[in-house]
Protein backbone atom coordinates (compact mmCIF):
# COMPACT_ATOMS: atom_id res chain seq x y z
CA UNK A 1 0.00 0.00 0.00
CA UNK A 2 1.02 3.68 -0.80
CA UNK A 3 2.56 5.75 2.09
CA UNK A 4 0.71 8.84 1.12
CA UNK A 5 -3.04 8.04 -0.68
CA UNK A 6 -4.93 10.10 -2.51
CA UNK A 7 -8.96 9.80 -3.10
CA UNK A 8 -10.05 10.32 -5.90
CA UNK A 9 -7.56 9.56 -8.41
CA UNK A 10 -9.51 11.42 -10.83
CA UNK A 11 -12.95 13.30 -11.37
CA UNK A 12 -14.82 15.35 -13.28
CA UNK A 13 -16.84 18.25 -12.19
CA UNK A 14 -19.22 21.73 -13.11
CA UNK A 15 -18.41 25.03 -12.52
CA UNK A 16 -20.05 25.92 -9.17
CA UNK A 17 -19.96 22.27 -7.78
CA UNK A 18 -17.62 21.63 -4.06
CA UNK A 19 -15.31 19.45 -4.14
CA UNK A 20 -13.30 17.81 -1.90
CA UNK A 21 -9.63 15.79 -2.42
CA UNK A 22 -8.35 14.01 0.34
CA UNK A 23 -5.19 12.88 1.51
CA UNK A 24 -4.17 10.24 4.26
CA UNK A 25 -0.46 8.89 5.13
CA UNK A 26 0.85 6.37 7.22
CA UNK A 27 4.63 7.60 7.32
CA UNK A 28 4.07 9.72 10.75
CA UNK A 29 5.24 12.72 9.36
CA UNK A 30 4.04 16.07 10.45
CA UNK A 31 4.18 18.15 7.81
CA UNK A 32 1.90 18.33 4.81
CA UNK A 33 1.43 19.99 1.65
CA UNK A 34 -1.05 20.66 -1.14
CA UNK A 35 0.48 21.50 -4.54
CA UNK A 36 -1.07 21.59 -7.86
CA UNK A 37 0.27 20.89 -11.45
CA UNK A 38 0.24 22.35 -14.30
CA UNK A 39 1.63 21.71 -17.76
CA UNK A 40 4.84 23.96 -18.12
CA UNK A 41 3.96 26.13 -14.90
CA UNK A 42 5.60 22.87 -12.61
CA UNK A 43 4.47 22.85 -8.89
CA UNK A 44 2.81 25.31 -7.30
CA UNK A 45 2.16 25.00 -3.52
CA UNK A 46 -1.35 25.52 -2.55
CA UNK A 47 -1.27 25.10 1.39
CA UNK A 48 0.89 23.68 4.24
CA UNK A 49 0.30 22.47 7.33
CA UNK A 50 2.81 21.93 10.25
CA UNK A 51 0.60 19.89 12.91
CA UNK A 52 -3.18 20.10 13.24
CA UNK A 53 -3.53 23.10 14.84
CA UNK A 54 -0.81 24.90 12.37
CA UNK A 55 -2.16 25.93 9.09
CA UNK A 56 -0.52 28.41 6.25
CA UNK A 57 -1.43 29.63 2.93
CA UNK A 58 0.79 29.05 0.19
CA UNK A 59 1.84 31.21 -2.98
CA UNK A 60 -1.95 29.91 -4.64
CA UNK A 61 -4.56 29.66 -2.11
CA UNK A 62 -7.08 32.13 -3.16
CA UNK A 63 -10.34 29.85 -4.26
CA UNK A 64 -8.92 26.73 -1.98
CA UNK A 65 -9.52 25.69 1.73
CA UNK A 66 -8.00 22.78 3.72
CA UNK A 67 -8.78 20.86 6.96
CA UNK A 68 -6.67 19.25 8.85
CA UNK A 69 -8.26 16.75 10.99
CA UNK A 70 -5.61 14.27 12.03
CA UNK A 71 -1.84 14.06 11.68
CA UNK A 72 -2.61 11.67 8.76
CA UNK A 73 -5.33 13.59 7.04
CA UNK A 74 -5.47 16.94 4.87
CA UNK A 75 -8.18 17.63 2.73
CA UNK A 76 -8.19 20.32 -0.23
CA UNK A 77 -11.76 21.76 -1.00
CA UNK A 78 -13.02 23.54 -3.54
CA UNK A 79 -15.77 25.71 -2.19
CA UNK A 80 -16.97 26.46 -5.74
CA UNK A 81 -15.14 25.18 -8.94
CA UNK A 82 -13.96 26.85 -11.68
CA UNK A 83 -12.62 25.98 -14.79
CA UNK A 84 -9.12 27.28 -14.28
CA UNK A 85 -9.22 25.48 -11.60
CA UNK A 86 -8.39 21.97 -13.49
CA UNK A 87 -5.23 20.90 -12.99
CA UNK A 88 -3.24 17.67 -11.35
CA UNK A 89 -3.17 17.70 -7.52
CA UNK A 90 -0.43 16.40 -5.12
CA UNK A 91 -0.49 16.34 -1.32
CA UNK A 92 2.79 15.45 -0.02
CA UNK A 93 4.64 14.97 3.31
CA UNK A 94 7.98 15.26 4.80
CA UNK A 95 9.49 14.84 8.25
CA UNK A 96 11.28 17.48 8.53
CA UNK A 97 11.88 18.65 11.91
CA UNK A 98 11.22 15.49 13.70
CA UNK A 99 14.96 13.94 13.92
CA UNK A 100 16.08 11.45 11.28
CA UNK A 101 18.25 13.12 8.06
CA UNK A 102 15.67 16.17 7.57
CA UNK A 103 17.22 16.50 4.41
CA UNK A 104 13.40 18.12 3.91
CA UNK A 105 12.65 15.60 1.05
CA UNK A 106 8.93 15.41 0.11
CA UNK A 107 6.84 12.08 0.12
CA UNK A 108 3.92 12.37 -2.79
CA UNK A 109 0.96 10.95 -3.40
CA UNK A 110 -0.02 9.62 -7.12
CA UNK A 111 -2.03 12.51 -7.86
CA UNK A 112 -5.96 13.58 -8.19
CA UNK A 113 -6.48 14.64 -11.43
CA UNK A 114 -9.44 16.99 -11.54
CA UNK A 115 -11.14 18.52 -14.72
CA UNK A 116 -13.98 21.32 -14.17
CA UNK A 117 -15.99 21.78 -17.29
CA UNK B 1 11.98 35.35 -3.02
CA UNK B 2 12.26 32.00 -4.35
CA UNK B 3 12.45 31.09 -8.32
CA UNK B 4 13.51 28.53 -9.96
CA UNK B 5 14.34 28.51 -13.41
CA UNK B 6 14.35 24.99 -16.13
CA UNK B 7 14.26 24.38 -19.44
CA UNK B 8 11.61 22.43 -20.97
CA UNK B 9 12.39 19.56 -23.36
CA UNK B 10 15.04 17.43 -23.60
CA UNK B 11 15.69 14.52 -26.28
CA UNK B 12 18.63 11.90 -25.63
CA UNK B 13 19.41 8.78 -27.00
CA UNK B 14 19.61 5.79 -25.37
CA UNK B 15 23.52 5.35 -24.27
CA UNK B 16 24.20 8.92 -24.67
CA UNK B 17 24.80 11.47 -21.67
CA UNK B 18 21.53 13.74 -20.46
CA UNK B 19 22.71 17.07 -18.77
CA UNK B 20 19.46 19.21 -17.22
CA UNK B 21 20.40 22.24 -16.20
CA UNK B 22 18.76 25.28 -13.49
CA UNK B 23 19.22 27.98 -11.94
CA UNK B 24 18.03 29.66 -8.41
CA UNK B 25 17.75 32.88 -7.02
CA UNK B 26 17.76 32.14 -3.47
CA UNK B 27 20.43 32.88 -2.05
CA UNK B 28 20.11 31.12 1.34
CA UNK B 29 19.08 27.82 -0.42
CA UNK B 30 20.41 24.64 1.89
CA UNK B 31 19.28 21.82 0.12
CA UNK B 32 18.87 21.63 -3.58
CA UNK B 33 17.02 18.27 -5.16
CA UNK B 34 16.24 16.88 -7.89
CA UNK B 35 12.61 14.98 -8.29
CA UNK B 36 11.60 12.90 -11.49
CA UNK B 37 8.10 12.32 -12.29
CA UNK B 38 7.46 9.20 -14.32
CA UNK B 39 4.05 9.13 -16.58
CA UNK B 40 0.97 9.00 -13.99
CA UNK B 41 2.53 8.96 -10.82
CA UNK B 42 3.72 11.31 -8.03
CA UNK B 43 7.04 12.93 -7.72
CA UNK B 44 10.36 10.85 -6.25
CA UNK B 45 13.13 12.24 -4.95
CA UNK B 46 16.36 11.33 -7.20
CA UNK B 47 19.07 12.85 -5.59
CA UNK B 48 19.79 15.72 -3.48
CA UNK B 49 22.87 17.98 -2.57
CA UNK B 50 23.49 20.31 0.55
CA UNK B 51 24.45 23.86 -0.12
CA UNK B 52 28.21 23.74 1.42
CA UNK B 53 29.03 21.05 -1.53
CA UNK B 54 30.05 21.78 -5.20
CA UNK B 55 29.19 17.61 -6.67
CA UNK B 56 27.96 14.84 -5.75
CA UNK B 57 27.88 11.45 -7.54
CA UNK B 58 25.41 8.71 -6.79
CA UNK B 59 25.72 5.58 -9.59
CA UNK B 60 25.09 7.35 -13.01
CA UNK B 61 23.69 10.46 -10.85
CA UNK B 62 26.18 13.35 -11.36
CA UNK B 63 24.92 16.99 -9.47
CA UNK B 64 26.84 19.91 -10.12
CA UNK B 65 26.56 23.02 -8.01
CA UNK B 66 27.86 26.43 -8.71
CA UNK B 67 26.64 28.70 -5.82
CA UNK B 68 28.39 31.80 -6.72
CA UNK B 69 26.32 31.35 -10.26
CA UNK B 70 23.05 30.03 -8.42
CA UNK B 71 22.76 27.03 -11.45
CA UNK B 72 22.62 23.43 -10.39
CA UNK B 73 22.73 20.61 -12.81
CA UNK B 74 22.02 16.80 -12.98
CA UNK B 75 24.03 14.53 -15.57
CA UNK B 76 22.40 11.16 -16.23
CA UNK B 77 25.30 8.91 -17.86
CA UNK B 78 23.98 6.01 -19.93
CA UNK B 79 20.69 7.48 -20.30
CA UNK B 80 18.27 4.64 -20.39
CA UNK B 81 14.45 4.04 -21.47
CA UNK B 82 13.36 4.40 -18.26
CA UNK B 83 14.75 7.54 -17.47
CA UNK B 84 12.11 9.22 -19.60
CA UNK B 85 10.41 11.38 -17.25
CA UNK B 86 9.69 14.56 -15.87
CA UNK B 87 13.03 16.28 -13.37
CA UNK B 88 12.10 19.08 -11.57
CA UNK B 89 14.47 20.57 -9.52
CA UNK B 90 13.62 22.21 -6.49
CA UNK B 91 15.29 24.02 -3.20
CA UNK B 92 14.41 25.31 0.57
CA UNK B 93 16.14 26.67 3.14
CA UNK B 94 16.57 25.29 6.28
CA UNK B 95 16.42 28.78 7.37
CA UNK B 96 12.84 29.27 6.67
CA UNK B 97 9.92 26.68 7.18
CA UNK B 98 11.04 23.58 4.74
CA UNK B 99 9.04 25.49 1.73
CA UNK B 100 10.49 23.66 -1.28
CA UNK B 101 10.02 25.85 -4.51
CA UNK B 102 10.29 23.45 -7.49
CA UNK B 103 11.47 24.65 -11.17
CA UNK B 104 8.57 24.24 -14.04
CA UNK B 105 9.91 20.79 -14.87
CA UNK B 106 12.06 19.49 -17.68
CA UNK B 107 10.76 16.80 -19.70
CA UNK B 108 13.25 14.29 -20.75
CA UNK B 109 13.10 11.37 -23.65
CA UNK B 110 14.76 9.21 -24.25
CA UNK B 111 15.27 7.36 -27.56
CA UNK B 112 16.21 3.83 -27.85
Amino acid sequence: DADVTQTPRNRITKTGKRIMLECSQTKGHDRMYWYRQDPGLGLRLIYYSFDVKDINKGEISDGYSVSRQAQAKFSLSLESAIPNQTALYFCATSDFGQGGTNTGELFFGEGSRLTVL
Amino acid sequence: GEDVEQSLFLSVREGDSSVINCTYTDSSSTYLYWYKQEPGAGLQLLTYIFSNMDMKQDQRLTVLLNKKDKHLSLRIADTQTGDSAIYFCAESSLYGNNRLAFGKGNQVVVIP
